[in-house]
């Protein structure tokens, strides 16, 4: 069984505040980690794909760093508004054997809500 | 037209009752997947399957068989369920590779709640 874990759990912040959480995996057999954002009622969506160790991924007020060494990644949200409130799911990809490198595993989530 | 459909939204069946539930997508991905979310826990992944060919099953009891007929389809039969299986069924689907590189990022369809009764 694959530990993936995400810390805080939940997190309050008020708009503007940046803010970051955490994803740690086990740091043997690496292959890739995957950041998504999944908003109530809605499905979950891809972020951020990420394979090479200290890899930094940014896209908009989000950015996610990666230490495959140590078995963490990062994810920032640099001055939050309203609609970042969701749950952030990190995905742990590891490299196995004639695989096609698809199995992930979830971590628990980490659910921001954001406060105008 | 979402990438990733799934029907019904939401099924509420007897423990008696065979039910299924069905995924498409119209992405030309080649792997699909089953996911179920619990009250509480993490996304667990069910079934895989990469080029038609199931893949993976993580120990799922046998009362869930899943069905890919062709790659843009999935399906998820339902026989003699549990209430304790009541949940949010998640299917997905990427773009996987045979030679050595990870998979794209999945993308999700918006899932279908089941209660057992």
């Amino acid at each position: 069984i694959l530990n993936v874990e995400q810390s805080p759990q939940s997190l309050h912040v008020q708009e503007g505040d940046s803010t970051n959480f955490t994803c740690s995996f086990p740091s043997s057999n690496f292959y890739a980690l995957h950041w998504y954002r999944w908003e109530t009622a809605k499905s979950p969506e891809a972020l951020f794909v990420m394979t090479l160790n200290g890899d930094e991924k940014k896209k908009g007020r989000i950015s996610a760093t990666l230490n495959t060494k140590e078995g963490y990644s990062y994810l920032y949200i640099k001055g939050s508004q309203p609609e970042d409130s969701a749950t952030y799911l990190c995905a742990f990809i590891p490299r196995k054997n004639n695989n096609a490198g698809n199995m992930l595993t979830f971590g628990g989530g980490t659910r921001l809500m954001v406060k105008p | 037209e979402t990438g990733v459909t799934q029907t019904p939204r939401h099924l509420v069946m007897g423990m008696t009752n065979k039910k299924s539930l069905k995924c498409e997508q119209h992405l030309g991905h080649n792997a699909m997947y089953w996911y179920k979310q619990s009250a509480k826990k993490p996304l667990e992944l069910m079934f895989v399957y990469n080029f038609k060919e199931q893949t993976e099953n993580n120990s799922v009891p046998s009362r869930f068989s899943p069905e890919c007929p062709n790659s843009s389809h999935l399906f998820l039969h339902l026989h003699t369920l549990q209430p304790e299986d009541s949940a949010l069924y998640l299917c997905a689907s990427s773009q996987v590779w045979r030679t050595s590189e990870p998979t794209g990022e999945l993308f999700f369809g918006e899932g279908s709640r089941l209660t057992v009764l």
